[in-house]
């Protein structure tokens, strides 16, 4: 199983590019989640879909838009990058566990660099 | 905002030492607390989720334990191996999501 796959891995852009992060689940989970990791920040929520159909904003959404294309795919785009942004930035999946809680499952991360 | 702190932000052992971290939580409205390792050049993966007041989980020569009531869970690690070298993030749950902590960051060595 490939799990949670992202989609680039490494990107550049220019101030005021746009671009899509593309992600995809096959674990047929139900919750899906984008977070970016700065140095010292620890992982912050951007948004996340707790099911098909419903996104809702994280801690730190700004900037950011999302799809819930289905099931198993969930996108970020950026529609202006600005160098703020420049971020390794996780998917992750989940699927309420038998204790109730979601244990995520997280994709390889996305280096995105913002000139 | 959820406030979920992690110390020490960094401990550097040798290998054999033993180890724990503390993760500070607020221990109002508790639902989930999640541990997990998050190795250089890799995703992160969980370790252990603990949902009750006094719970207590252990893999192989790491154990967590769990205390709602004063807001804190404890991360150990037993005989530190090379391979244990990770940064291990504590999360605070969650129906909908989790909020991270920063992190302790070990490092083992030979």
């Amino acid at each position: 199983n490939a799990g949670v796959t992202q989609t680039p891995k490494f990107q550049v852009l220019k101030t005021g590019q746009s671009m899509t992060l593309q992600c995809a689940q096959d674990m047929n989970h139900n919750s899906m989640y984008w977070y970016r990791q700065d140095p010292g920040m620890g992982l912050r929520l951007i948004y996340y879909s707790a099911s098909e159909g419903t996104t809702d904003k994280g801690e730190v959404p700004n900037g950011y838009n999302v799809s819930r294309l289905n099931k198993r795919e969930f996108s970020l785009r950026l529609e202006s990058a600005a160098p703020s942004q420049t971020s390794v930035y996780f998917c992750a999946s989940s699927e309420r566990s038998s204790l109730g809680a979601n244990v995520l499952t997280f994709g390889a991360g996305s280096r995105l660099t913002v000139l | 905002i959820l406030n979920v702190e992690q110390s020490p932000q960094s401990l550097h052992v040798q290998e054999g030492d033993s180890t724990n971290f503390t993760c500070s939580f607020p221990s109002s409205n508790f639902y989930a607390l999640h541990w997990y390792r998050w190795e250089t050049a890799k995703s992160p993966e969980a370790l252990f989720v603990m949902t009750l007041n006094g719970d207590e989980k252990k893999k192989g020569r790491i154990s967590a334990t769990l205390n709602t009531k004063e807001g804190y869970s404890y991360l150990y690690i037993k005989g530190s191996q090379p391979e244990d070298s990770a940064t291990y993030l504590c999360a605070l749950g969650g129906f909908q999501k989790l909020v991270f902590g920063t992190g302790t960051r070990l490092l083992v060595s030979p």
